[in-house]
Formats: structure tokens, sequence, C-alpha cells
């Protein structure tokens, strides 16, 4: 089977810098994606990651260490509009390619 | 260029009766994922439709059950509904080959069983 951990909520300030971190075990690893849902949202795609190292999308980066099964977002410039849950994922590499996501955190971004 | 669209938007049952949820994947799109998302949950794969054909299934009960059409389109079918079914009802769509390539979300069905 798979699980992901990821911390449940997390709050910061606007202009700030902010880490979400992802640990996950998986019976076969095709990659760690990133999603982003706001309240009563759509999740939408952040990042994939299937290698080692770091993938830098504008203000989002994503981070992925195989070895460690560890990866993380990070955000910079928060902004208001950031506040919203950010959820890591993988595919399920036993049974085929559905993607199975974390419970997700919640960050908050304040004035 | 349509994305995902869901319909309804809102439903609400009560205990035991039966429901339907569609789903119309991103043009281009051939495979249709369909999950539950409990309130401060992550989304729970139910299952994976492609060629007209349940893929994979998770961890739910028969009482789930599903159909895609040759368009590509898709029900969720949920029997004899219980009060832990209330939840926001997702479908995603992608291509068959390219899973490593992101998933596209609707904005989903609010569903409350009464």
């Amino acid at each position: 089977g798979q699980s992901l951990e990821q911390p449940s909520e997390v709050t910061a300030v606007e202009g700030a810098i902010v880490q979400i971190n992802c640990t996950y075990q998986t019976s076969g690893f095709y990659g760690l994606s990133w999603y982003q849902q706001h309240d009563g949202g759509a999740p939408t795609f952040l990042s994939y990651n299937a290698l080692d190292g770091l993938e830098e999308t504008g203000r989002f980066s994503s981070f992925l260490s195989r070895s460690d099964s560890y990866g993380y977002l990070l955000l910079q410039e928060l902004q208001m509009k950031d506040s919203a849950s950010y959820f890591c994922a993988v595919r399920d590499g036993q049974a085929g390619t559905a993607l199975i996501f974390g419970k997700g955190t919640t960050l908050s971004v304040s004035s | 260029d349509a994305g995902v669209t869901q319909s309804p938007t809102h439903l609400i049952k009560t205990r035991g009766q039966q429901v339907t949820l569609r789903c119309s994947p991103k043009s281009g799109h051939d495979t249709v994922s369909w999950y539950q998302q409990a309130l401060g949950q992550g989304p729970q794969f139910i299952f994976q439709y492609y060629e007209e054909e349940e893929r994979q299934r998770g961890n739910f009960p028969d009482r789930f059950s599903g159909h895609q059409f040759p368009n590509y389109s898709s029900e969720l079918n949920v029997n004899a509904l219980l009060l832990g079914d209330s939840a926001l009802y997702l479908c995603a769509s992608s291509v068959i080959g390219r899973e490593n390539e992101k998933l596209f979300f609707g904005s989903g069905t609010q569903l409350s069983v009464l």
C-alpha cells in the first residue's frame, strides 16, 4: 500500500517563505506531485518531481529525495491568495496509475 | 477549451436512496478517475475508467459503481446511501499512457446525505 505524511497546518505572513514537507511509502515510485485546493474549489496541479532535485516554477519550487522518500513544496513571497490546502500525491505503484493523495496541509497566510 | 465539468454541483439525499453523479472530461482526455473528499481530508480514490471499463478500484464498497460512455464521459452511482457518504465527489481526467502528467479536476459535486 501507500501512505503519505504531511503537516496538517502551517501559518505564515505575507512575503515570507514556507516549506511543506511530505514523506511517503509506496510499493513502487513514479514521482511525487503537488496540488493546491482553495476552499470549495477543484484541486489544481502545481508541480511534479520524478527525479531527485529541485524543480522551480515561479514562486513555487518542489524538491524530491527518492532515497529518503521525502519531498517538499517551497512557497516564496507568500501572498494572501496562497491560503489554501496543499496535497502531495504519489502514483499507486502496485496497482496501476491511480494518484493517491495525502491528507493535505492547510496554509494560512496573514497580513 | 472546456475543462472537466461535473453535475450537479450540489445534491441532497436521504439515507437509503441512490444517486448518480456525472462528469465530462477535458477535451482530448480518455481516462476518468473519481475521488471522494470528506471535509478536511485529502481526495480518496474510488475508481478509474478507461475504454468504458473499470481499470482500477480503491477501497470502496460495491455500493459505489460507475460507467464510462463512448464519448469518455462518466457516471458515478452510489446505492443505499449512508450518512458517511456525505462528501465532495471529484472527477479527474487524464490521458492513458501519459500518467506522469497532471490530472485535471472538476469542481466537484457536494453530496449531503440526511
